[in-house]
């Protein structure tokens, strides 16, 4: 079946470095690529998705580009803040399955001043 | 705010009790997903219902049910608790295009604890 691994955390980083959050995924099909952020105490949101390979999506200063050949989604952003500090999620979508969503473990990231 | 609601936010309760979880999708949404997370087997696809039919399954256990009714509100039926039931339960909506690929918007979630 589908499946997301996402790297392990919790990543802590100072404020302004640059962050990867790496994640790979096994499918089937041909399926959609999201990231999904959680603040502490919150529910999931929508940061980022992209729906065929070599798409790039972004937000908030957030990039993560859909790569095939490497069955690749990695997140990346430049210069983290603060706030920017919650758990991440890499998650896929098979609109020919439904549109159900399968989660990675999610990434924790800590951004310290 | 992503428009979805989720009721209670919070509960506790006791082993072999039940327990109903409410969804209100966004306004126009047709498709109701159920998620949990746990701290041991993360975040799992529980069931999909759309325009009140059940559409998707996923890991849900024989205790658990859902329905949709027709104002598109959603419940889950929790029964038989178990301590290992505790979790946080998300609802998600999307418009529910079959066959399509469509975002899905969660709601806050219902934070669940079996004593």
């Amino acid at each position: 079946g589908d499946s997301v691994t996402q790297m392990e955390g919790p990543v802590t980083l100072s404020e302004e470095a640059f962050l990867t959050i790496n994640c790979t995924y096994t499918a089937t099909g041909y399926p959609s690529l999201f990231w999904y952020v959680q603040y502490p105490g919150e529910g999931l949101q929508l940061l980022l998705k992209a729906t065929k390979a070599d798409d790039k999506g972004s937000n908030k200063g957030f990039e993560a580009t859909y790569r095939k050949e490497t069955t690749s989604f990695h997140l990346e952003k430049g210069s983290v803040q603060v706030s920017d500090s919650a758990v991440y999620f890499c998650a896929l979508s098979d609109a020919g399955g439904g549109n159900k969503l399968t989660f990675g473990t999610g990434t924790q990231l800590k951004v310290e001043l | 705010d992503s428009g979805v609601t989720q009721t209670p936010k919070h509960l506790i309760t006791a082993t072999g009790q039940r327990v109903t979880l409410r969804c209100s999708p966004r306004s126009g949404d047709l498709s109701v997903y159920w998620y949990q997370q746990s701290l041991d087997q993360g975040l799992q696809f529980l069931i999909q219902y759309y325009n009140g039919e059940e559409r998707a399954k996923g890991n849900i256990l024989e205790r658990f049910s859902a329905q949709q009714f027709p104002d598109l509100h959603s419940e889950l039926n929790l029964s038989s608790l178990e301590l290992g039931d505790s979790a946080l339960y998300f609802c998600a909506s999307s418009v529910g295009h079959l066959g399509v690929e469509e975002t899905q918007y969660f709601g806050p979630g219902t934070r669940l604890l079996v004593l």
